[in-house]
């Protein structure tokens, strides 16, 4: 059960080029979310999906963009990356509300410069 | 709006003792699911512990446990036996349940150094 996948792990843009982070779980999950780590600093929601066909913004969600392709696959692109958007991105997915039902993925490493 | 306290940025503690990382936290919402998450330097965030608004007994989880004080609304998780491998960042998160997005606000975390 490989649960939730983030690709790719580690990546490095030049500041204007554009990348998409790919996110899929195999979960049957409806809810999905996109998330930013900087240093020293907790996670902050940028977009989440709570089900397929629907996004929203969260905490964080200026020079993103997201897309559910269906119920799998949730991902977040960077159109112009610049390099305040360098940072470590997880995508987690959740199933119901109460308990541990929130799974997170690896975290990927992009690096703006 | 849900917000998530953490106040020790940093905290050491001996091998084998028990150690105290701090969380409160604030919502509106009646129903909510607090967690922790321990994130070691590899990066990966690990589940460690959940407790429900509404559960009347602190979750205990091997050596996790949560105290969690309603009133107070804080959430403190408590290591027993403290192991050279529980050194990490450790988060505390909450989840509301009937309002918003139902998604985790994140406090700021606490680095947690185990000396031999």
């Amino acid at each position: 059960n490989a649960g939730v996948t983030q690709t790719p792990k580690f990546q490095v843009l030049k500041t204007g080029q554009s990348m998409t982070l790919q996110c899929a779980q195999d979960m049957n999950h409806n809810s999905m979310y996109w998330y930013r780590q900087d240093p020293g600093m907790g996670l902050r929601l940028i977009y989440y999906s709570a089900s397929e066909g629907t996004t929203d913004k969260g905490e964080v969600p200026n020079g993103y963009n997201v897309s559910r392709l269906n119920k799998r696959e949730f991902s977040l692109r960077l159109e112009s990356a610049a390099p305040s958007q360098t940072s470590v991105y997880f995508c987690a997915s959740a199933q119901g509300l109460s308990g541990n039902t929130i799974y997170f993925g690896e975290g990927s490493w992009l690096t703006v410069v | 709006a849900q917000k998530i306290t953490q106040t020790q940025p940093g905290m050491f503690v001996q091998e084998k003792e028990a150690v105290t990382l701090d969380c409160t936290y604030d919502t509106s919402d009646q129903s909510y699911g607090l967690f922790w998450y321990k994130q070691p330097s590899s990066g990966e965030m690990i589940f460690l512990i959940y407790q429900g608004s509404y559960d009347e007994q602190n979750a205990t989880e091997g050596r996790y446990s949560l105290n969690f004080q309603k009133a107070r609304k804080s959430a403190n998780l408590v290591i027993s036996a403290s192991q050279l491998g529980d050194s990490a960042m450790y988060f505390c998160a909450m989840r509301e349940q009937n309002t918003g997005r139902r998604a985790l606000t994140f406090g700021s975390g606490t680095r947690l150094q185990v000396q031999p």
